[in-house]
């Protein structure tokens, strides 16, 4: 059972676009959402992170947008630069065992 | 800076060959992951730690065993390597306080 789905699965888009990626989550005891950021040959590293009591975290050109009663966020990545090529993952944790769970991952080319 | 290190970048290994993975953590964190990475599949937990000689069983933990006999250290374990155990595994981190999971650099291991 995948408690958190992420798409796409991969995401090609031009220098300077944005880029979108959506999660979905069905456990409604997940209270911390995660945004991770892998790029090749090293492990992931937190990017940011938002909490169901706000709809809107942003960090530079990373946003996350959070719908709680859709029980959706997304990371939206503004002016997208080719250094921002990786592998994106959400993930959701809730209070307690703050275990993190982990969507599939999405991969990401900003072309030049 | 946290610092997450498993002892090998990459691993050969032969089907049926006992396979000792090994992650070490500088920060004192209490709690320690295995992940294992595939494509389209993200990352999936196979055993975590939440103290010295504790440990939890995670969604696919069949072919696995670990071991924590110091806190710092975390050592996943293939009794038996099959090559469907091929893959990239990452090993985490994280304080009993705090929601950051941190993460080594990854082991690639092919199972031949």
């Amino acid at each position: 059972q995948q408690q958190v789905k992420q798409s796409p699965q991969s995401l090609i888009v031009q220098k300077g676009g944005i880029s979108i990626i959506n999660c979905a989550y069905e456990n409604t005891a997940f209270d911390y959402f995660p945004w991770y950021q892998q790029f090749p040959g090293k492990g992931p590293a937190l990017l940011i992170a938002i909490r169901p009591d706000v709809s809107e975290k942003k960090e530079g050109r990373f946003t996350i947008s959070f719908n709680k009663s859709a029980k959706q966020f997304s990371l939206h990545i503004m002016d997208s630069q080719p250094g921002d090529s990786a592998t994106y993952f959400c993930a959701a944790l809730s209070g307690g065992s703050y275990i993190p769970t982990f969507g599939r991952g999405t991969s990401l080319i900003v072309h030049p | 800076d946290v610092k997450v290190t498993q002892s090998s970048r990459y691993l050969v290994k032969r089907t049926g060959e006992k396979v000792f993975l090994e992650c070490v953590q500088d920060m004192d964190h209490e709690n320690m992951f295995w992940y294992r990475q595939d494509p389209g599949l993200g990352l999936r937990l196979i055993y975590f730690s939440y103290d010295v000689k504790m440990k939890e069983k995670g969604d696919i933990p069949e072919g696995y065993s670990v071991s924590r006999e110091k806190k710092e250290r975390f050592s996943l374990i293939l009794e038996s390597a099959s090559t469907n155990q091929t893959s990239m595994y990452l090993c985490a981190s994280r304080d009993g306080m705090n929601t950051e999971a941190f993460f080594g650099q990854g082991t690639r291991l092919t199972v031949v």
